[in-house]
């Protein structure tokens, strides 16, 4: 069973760093693609960035929003995918959902995890 | 404001066919293909439609996709109750070199 499993949310004051972790099991890791989608309160869905797979160079691509401040890593050894947030902003206060995709075929955001709450706040 | 814009609401009897809109432009729709998405009241969102028309197996099919243009729809017939949900479309936009979501549909099944 694919499963997709988040953590490391909590309450961080703006300007500080927190690293999230996504850790996968059930299919291997290192075939796919790792998104991360947030969802800030009572809004809609919000692509942050990806990393792929060492396939296709394991490169990331950034949201406008966060390039700069946030950095997505993987372990494909540990079947483990990380999101390093710095200088945090309460804008940033959401729920972070970690996903996979193959786009070449036609599997993007197939599953998710149920998401981590990461609250800013002073 | 989102690249791709949906409804904000939408609703429909038990039984009837509605329709969800997501319009966007041609360095998005125009040119790469739609996805879209299910998200259950507090839940995590669902895999419902790839590359435009094409169902994951095990979702039903009564949910179907369609892409003309710059505009994708995604329809659902014989609507149920659990049916009610936000819908979102999903599309790589190659300006911005990244993934983009409208702004989600929610569907209310009087």
């Amino acid at each position: 069973e694919v499963q997709l499993v988040e953590s490391g949310g909590g309450f961080v004051q703006p300007g500080r760093s927190l690293r999230l972790a996504c850790t996968a099991s059930g299919f291997i890791f290192g075939d796919y693609g790792v998104s991360w989608v947030r969802q800030a309160p009572g809004k809609g869905l919000e692509w942050v960035g990806f990393i792929r797979s060492k396939a296709y160079g394991g490169t990331t691509q950034y949201a406008a929003s966060v390039k700069g401040r946030f950095t997505i890593s993987r372990d494909d050894s540990k079947s483990i995918a990380y999101l390093q947030m710095n200088s945090l902003k309460t804008d940033d206060t959401a729920v972070y959902f970690c996903t996979r995709d193959l786009a070449v075929a036609g599997r993007v955001f197939d599953y998710w995890g149920q998401g981590t709450l990461v609250t800013v706040s002073s | 404001q989102s690249v791709l814009t949906q409804p904000p609401s939408a609703s429909g009897t038990p039984g009837q066919r509605v329709t969800i809109s997501c319009s966007g432009s041609s360095s998005n729709i125009g040119s790469n293909y739609v996805y879209w998405y299910q998200q259950l009241p507090g839940t995590a969102p669902k895999f419902l439609i790839y590359r435009n028309n094409q169902r994951p197996s095990g979702v039903p099919d009564r949910f179907s996709g369609s892409k003309s243009g710059t505009s994708a729809s995604l329809a659902i017939s014989g609507l149920r109750s659990e049916d009610e949900a936000d819908y979102y479309c999903a599309v790589w936009d190659d300006i911005l070199s990244g993934w983009v979501f409208g702004g989600g549909t929610k569907l209310t099944v009087l």
